[in-house]
């Protein structure tokens, strides 16, 4: 594997349901971010980690618990989520948080909440 | 409160044509702006990037201008070629001052149809 992967690419769930999304980098970088896109609205900016530390909590529900127990991984763990949480989840990563890093994006999990 | 913002929300263009893909945005404390391009079912890619000490970059058929006193900046692509089209993301970058690390913050995106 290469890049940024995303596993589920597609997760349905129900309100009651505990879920987790999962982002792994294999590019060897120090920060990792979760982003939401809502239909017609902006790249949303959720967490950031650098170094396996949370260094931006942009104002996210509490419904939403990022993990990110090493620098290749990071985790979304999803508990009764609402309907309006129904988005496509993006993870990215970058070589540091500094200067001009680039941020290479996941494919991606789209997310539906009934 | 948008603070960038990409006013068209798609354009179509003939192939070998120029696209241009504008994007506006308000905050002047944004010092890097970036160009990211999103095929469908796939994460957005990095295109080219400016620094606001710039008023251009030019990298192949892409390039950026930077009209800072506008606070406008535009993506051209020439000649534009079908496997162009995709969804073309603008970004500004700042510092979070409450923080320790750079904000992206994104425009809702233009969808680029190249026609053959």
């Amino acid at each position: 594997e290469t890049g940024v992967t995303q596993t589920p690419r597609h997760l349905v769930m129900g309100m009651t349901n505990k879920k987790s999304l999962k982002c792994e980098q294999h590019l060897g970088h120090n920060a990792m971010y979760w982003y939401k896109q809502s239909a017609k609205k902006p790249l949303e900016l959720m967490f950031v980690y650098s170094l396996e530390e949370r260094v931006e909590n942009n104002s996210v529900p509490s419904r939403f618990s990022p993990e990110c127990p090493n620098s290749s991984h990071l985790f979304l763990h999803l508990h009764t989520l609402q309907p309006e949480d129904s988005a496509l989840y993006l993870c990215a990563s970058s070589q540091g948080l500094a200067g001009q890093d680039t941020q290479y994006f996941g494919p991606g999990t789209r997310l539906t909440v009934l | 409160d948008q603070q960038v913002k990409q006013n068209s929300p798609s354009l179509s263009v003939q192939e070998g044509r120029i696209s241009i893909l504008n994007c506006d945005y308000t905050n002047s404390m944004f010092d890097y702006f970036l160009w990211y391009k999103k095929y469908p079912a796939e994460g957005p890619t990095f295109l080219i990037s400016i620094s606001s000490i710039k008023d251009k970059n030019e990298d192949g058929r892409f390039t950026v201008f930077l009209n800072k006193s506008a606070k406008h900046l535009s993506l051209h692509i020439v000649p534009s070629q079908p496997g162009d089209s995709a969804v073309y993301f603008c970004a500004a970058r700042v510092w979070n001052s409450g923080g320790s690390n750079y904000k992206l913050t994104f425009g809702k995106g233009t969808l680029l149809t190249v026609n053959p």
